[in-house]
């Protein structure tokens, strides 16, 4: 069965460190996304691919660094720079307006 | 420019019809779509309209566009327990010339038993 899949489910990360989320597609799809959702904030674009080596920033990009070195993996490395990183982060796949698809999250806590 | 706008709570009595609403400020054509996220989960496609077309009846689903007030509803009739969750009303602004969705904050659909 074709999906995206998220890992972990569950991720806590020390203060200063950096963590990395991964985003695996076995879809076939150009496209790649990823999004923050904080409760009552809707989902907010971090950063996206449209092909392979070439990602651009969305709407709150500060503190994140992403990279696309295959078409199916688009890992989200959380930088210390990222002051608030506890949220739930959505990854998405898409190959026209139609074939979005989402994996089912990572919620990353900060202890 | 583009935003798409939903109130943020709805409850309604198990059995009943549950219509949630979304605005969008854009003026180029557009695809709409609702999205469903249970607790801890990732978002689900329900439905999609283009904004050409009026009204999208999918089982217990209905999707009603008005054109000219920009206004998109969702109706899930007979709405039951398993109903319950947060409901996304998203769209493509295809004169942004790519296929990125804008989503509204989300509508929490309580239903009473």
């Amino acid at each position: 069965d074709g999906g995206i899949t998220q890992s972990p489910k569950y991720l806590f990360r020390k203060e200063g460190q950096n963590v990395t989320l991964s985003c695996e597609q076995n879809l076939n799809h150009d496209a790649m996304y990823w999004y923050r959702q904080d409760p009552g904030q809707g989902l907010r674009l971090i950063y996206y691919s449209q092909i392979v080596n070439d990602f651009q920033k969305g709407d709150i990009a500060e503190g994140y660094s992403v990279s696309r070195e295959k078409k199916e993996s688009f890992p989200l490395t959380v930088t210390s720079a990222q002051k608030n990183p506890t949220a739930f982060y959505l990854c998405a796949s898409s190959i026209d307006r139609h074939g979005y698809t989402f994996g089912s999250g990572t919620r990353l806590t900060v202890v | 420019g583009e935003d798409v706008e939903q109130s943020l709570f709805l409850s309604v009595r198990e059995g009943d019809s549950s219509v949630i609403n979304c605005t969008y400020t854009d003026s180029s054509s557009t695809y709409l779509y609702w999205y469903k996220q249970e607790p801890g989960a990732g978002l689900q496609l329900l439905t999609y309209i283009f904004s050409n077309m009026d009204m999208k009846q999918d089982q217990r689903l209905t999707v009603l566009l008005n054109k000219k007030d920009k206004h998109l509803s969702l109706r899930i009739a007979d709405t039951q327990t398993g109903d319950s969750a947060i409901y996304f009303c998203a769209a493509i602004f295809l004169g942004a010339g790519s296929y990125q969705l804008t989503f509204g904050k989300g509508t929490k659909l309580s239903v009473i038993p």
